[in-house]
């Protein structure tokens, strides 16, 4: 158990929704970063947030948004969803910056039909 | 290596063998570097690290080596066990921005046959 928390599990619905996925980072972690695991792409980083703000922005798509809460949580918020979108979702913690160890949640597995 | 489309490369070892998986990056202006283990139905896992000053680090049964030259690199695993059956990937990392911005490899499948 990494202690890196993501809900929900498992998320199935349809092309044109939104959903949102959500990830606590270990107990004091102050960063957070999201990945997207496809079969065609491979792991994929999208974006990370230090302490509520945006840092590094990876291959993230306008469609996708996300943000850091006071609490440290983080959501990612995926909209106009398409089939392509099917993918494991990973959020990852660290203490600050991406040198030190990243602790990877255990997923969300989205898929859109 | 590194694989193409929908199929990863697989390495297939007899448990006691030492294993080797390769890594090519492709940005010359990446400086660090993390190996990543995730088995099946799980969250990829930090197995070791190392930066372009060094050219080889050593974890427990494990090595990094580092070829900036040719930009590759390599993880060696000594004694390979069933529980080390799972995907390994390599990430590089390059700054940016006062952060770092890590791009992954697509994985090598390791099967450990007992």
């Amino acid at each position: 158990d990494s202690g890196v928390t993501q809900t929900p599990k498992h998320l199935i619905t349809a092309t044109g929704q939104r959903v949102t996925l959500r990830c606590s980072p270990r107990s004091g972690d102050l960063s957070v970063y999201w990945y997207q695991q496809s079969l065609d792409q491979g792991l994929q980083f999208l974006i990370q947030y230090y302490n509520g703000e945006e840092r590094a922005k990876g291959n993230i798509l306008e469609r996708f948004s996300a943000q850091q809460f006071p609490d440290l949580h983080s959501e990612l918020n995926l909209s106009s969803l398409e089939l392509g979108d099917s993918a494991l979702y990973f959020c990852a913690s660290t203490l600050a910056g991406v040198e030190e160890t990243q602790y990877f949640g255990p997923g969300t597995r989205l898929l859109v039909l | 290596g590194e694989s193409v489309g929908l199929h990863l490369p697989t390495l297939s070892v007899q448990e006691g063998d030492n294993s080797i998986i390769n890594c090519a990056y492709s940005n010359s202006a990446s400086d660090y570097f993390i190996w990543y283990k995730q088995e099946s139905g799980k969250g990829p896992q930090f197995i070791i690290d190392i930066r372009s000053n060094m050219d080889k680090r050593q974890g427990q049964r494990v090595t990094v080596l580092l070829n900036k030259t040719v930009k590759h690199l390599s993880l060696q695993i000594a004694a390979t066990q069933p529980g080390d059956s799972a995907v390994y990937f390599c990430a590089e990392n390059r700054g940016e921005g006062g952060s770092y911005i890590p791009t992954f490899g697509r994985g090598t499948s390791l099967i450990v046959h007992p």
